[in-house]
């Protein structure tokens, strides 16, 4: 069965530290790939998503992720974190059939 | 605001019992999404419907289902209430039918089982 994986459940963080997140999924297929963001007593909200074209797609609030095919990864970047950034993070794959979701990522920024 | 509505936002009940939950879709979204979100399982999908047909389901228990009406909006009932069942419940909403494209939430129902 297909599976999302995010190799760290909790990430604590300095505010300017730069910041990655990981994400491997098990699909060998085409994918489309998403990373969203639940801040504290909020609803889940999409931070990007890559469809096609260039790997590396920008989101919203300075966040990036990268597509490596061969790696079957989707990682999140930001250069330099900031305290509002405190937040769940999922990665989640569609395979043309539904949205397989990672475990979430809870990153605490130290102010 | 993502345009999805839940109803009610919070609901406290007795081991048991049985609730329902309501979901509106943004407008021009023909699919709903349920999903279970805990402390101990995380996210987990529980079912999608589109345009009134179910959809896909994921970790749904027997004692839970749910339906589309015709005018797109989904209930969530939940039967025979467990503690364990204590849960945010998100409703999501998406215009495609595989859910291919980006999944708009809304802003849950907290379930607390006493």
């Amino acid at each position: 069965a297909q599976s999302v994986s995010q190799h760290n459940h909790h990430v604590i963080l300095s505010e300017a530290a730069s910041l990655e997140l990981g994400c491997n999924y098990s699909y060998g297929g085409t994918v489309n790939l998403f990373w969203y963001v639940q801040y504290p007593g909020q609803h889940l909200q999409l931070l990007l998503k890559y469809f096609s074209g260039d790997p590396l797609v920008k989101g919203i609030k300075g966040f990036e992720a990268e597509f490596i095919k061969s790696k079957f990864s989707f990682n999140l970047r930001k250069p330099s974190v900031q305290w509002s950034d405190t937040a769940e993070y999922f990665c989640a794959v569609n395979n043309n059939y539904q949205l397989i979701w990672g475990a979430g990522t809870k990153l605490i920024i130290k102010p | 605001d993502s345009g999805v509505t839940q109803t009610p936002k919070h609901l406290i009940t007795a081991t048991g019992q049985r609730v329902t939950l309501r979901c509106s879709p943004r407008s021009g979204d023909l699919s709903v999404y349920w999903y279970q979100q805990s402390l101990d399982q995380g996210l987990q999908f529980l079912i999608q419907y589109y345009n009134g047909e179910e959809r896909a389901k994921g970790n749904i228990l027997e004692r839970f289902s749910a339906q589309q009406f015709p005018d797109l909006h989904s209930e969530l009932n939940l039967s025979s209430l467990e503690l364990g069942d204590s849960a945010l419940y998100f409703c999501a909403s998406s215009v495609e039918y595989g859910g291919s494209g980006e999944q708009f939430f809304g802003p849950g129902t907290r379930l607390t089982v006493l």
